[in-house]
């Protein structure tokens, strides 16, 4: 079935330095890929997404990238702060439904 | 704007115990669903439900039954629970996808119900 793999589990940086956190699904029809933080005891809130026809997007310190033919996109936080600390996942779209697989999520720790 | 409100937030139940887990959007969309997040595991959709008056299983529906009451309220209900129910339940909300399923349609989450199963 379809899959999304998602690394690392958890990643510590100091504060400034970037984070990169990469992910890798299984079908290569799927074409909407959201990335959510999850702050503790909060739900997962939409940070930014990309579609299929789109190779990069940016918004401020979040961008995230799309490479179709490895199957692979990845969220860059630059300048991090320590309010970036949270758990972050991917997810893609399974083509033709309504439902969204997720990553396994990523721990990011932003040491002050 | 409330978004998407689940209730109750907190509940403790002995196993054979049933419960309903309730779900509201203000939002006006179409599309509703359940996860549940367990450690280690991400987020796992128990069922969806793309428009009013559907409802589809999703990869671990068994020991789940779900009523999609009106446009805005998706519940889900466990009729004799597990200790392995254990877990935090979210509930999800998104707009109707164009009839080709494509674009953009990000989903928006309520803060969850904490669940566990003695």
């Amino acid at each position: 079935g379809e899959n999304v793999e998602q690394h690392p589990s958890t990643l510590s940086v100091q504060e400034g330095d970037s984070a990169v956190i990469k992910c890798t699904y299984s079908d290569s029809a799927s074409n909407y890929f959201p990335w959510y933080k999850q702050e503790l005891g909060k739900g997962p809130q939409l940070i930014i997404d990309i579609r299929s026809n789109v190779g990069e997007k940016k918004d401020q310190r979040i961008a995230v990238t799309l490479n179709k033919t490895a199957k692979h996109f990845s969220l860059h936080i630059t300048e991090t702060q320590p309010e970036d600390s949270a758990v972050y996942f991917c997810a893609a779209r399974v083509s033709g439904t309504y439902k969204y697989i997720f990553g396994t999520g990523t721990r990011l720790k932003v040491l002050a | 704007n409330a978004g998407v409100t689940q209730t109750p937030k907190f509940q403790v139940l002995k196993t054979g115990q049933s419960m309903t887990l309730q779900c509201a959007q203000d939002m006006n969309h179409n599309s509703m669903y359940w996860y549940r997040q367990d450690p280690g595991m991400g987020l796992r959709l128990i069922y969806y439900s793309a428009s009013e008056g559907t409802t589809d299983k999703g990869e671990v529906p068994n020991g789940y039954n779900v009523s999609r009451l009106n446009k805005r309220e998706f519940s889900l209900r466990l009729e004799s629970a597990a200790p392995s129910q254990t877990s935090v339940y979210f509930c999800a909300s998104s707009e109707r996808f164009d009839r080709g399923l494509t674009g953009r349609k990000p989903q928006h989450f309520g803060d969850g119900t904490r669940l566990s199963i003695l």
